[in-house]
């Protein structure tokens, strides 16, 4: 099993550009979860998919959007990349009900 | 108070001791908790679950303290694989939402 994985892992863009980045699980989790993590903030998660055909905001939703294809594909949008959107992306899935999550390798992604 | 916070560090230890961390938390409702590993440029994984007042795995052992609010997690005979990030993360009471804290780092040195 994979586990987690996510494309691109590494990504450069320039501001107002748009990027889908890409993560599948193959542990047959219901949650699904999109986190950012740069220096001194910790994680913070940007959107949720409790279950397949579900989405929620998180802490720090703007400028993203999700869809949730499928049960194993989770997909984070960017629409018009600006700097501050410079971060680690981390992918992750649990069971759900008490999070154990699995995560993805991530995706660095700058936006110049 | 913040959600779930933790001392940054970094904690400097020689390979062989004990070394105790702490993360506060300020959802009593709380029913869960857990220790994530992540080292340098790689995801969070799990490392220790605590549902109770406290588990342990070997060298380390991870405590509840329901009265204050906080939980903590020991390492015994540290190794120098041990130097990483502890991150502890608290869901909120009636969500599986997961809150993180910012990490505590740990150094081990010969």
């Amino acid at each position: 099993n994979a586990g987690v994985t996510q494309t691109p892992k590494f990504q450069v863009l320039k501001t107002g550009q748009s990027m889908t980045l890409q993560c599948a699980q193959d542990m047959n989790h219901n949650s699904m979860y999109w986190y950012r993590q740069d220096p001194g903030m910790g994680l913070r998660l940007i959107y949720y998919s409790a279950s397949e055909g579900t989405t929620d905001k998180g802490e720090v939703p703007n400028g993203y959007n999700v869809s949730r294809l499928n049960k194993r594909e989770f997909s984070l949008r960017l629409e018009s990349a600006a700097p501050s959107q410079t971060s680690v992306y981390f992918c992750a899935s649990s069971e759900g009900g008490p999070p154990e999550q699995f995560f993805g390798p991530g995706t660095r992604l700058t936006v110049l | 108070r913040k959600e779930v916070e933790q001392d940054p560090g970094p904690f400097n230890v020689p390979e062989g001791a004990t070394v105790a961390f702490n993360c506060t938390y300020s959802n009593s409702a709380s029913q869960s908790f857990f220790w994530y590993r992540q080292d340098c440029r790689k995801e969070p994984k799990l490392l220790m679950s605590v549902y109770s007042s406290g588990n342990e795995d070997g060298r380390f052992t991870a405590q509840l303290n329901r009265a204050s609010q906080y939980i903590s997690l020991l390492i015994r005979d540290s190794k120098l694989s041990d130097s990483a990030t502890y991150l502890c993360v608290v869901p909120p009471g009636g969500s599986y939402i997961p809150t993180f804290g910012r990490g505590t780092s740990l150094i081990v040195h010969p």
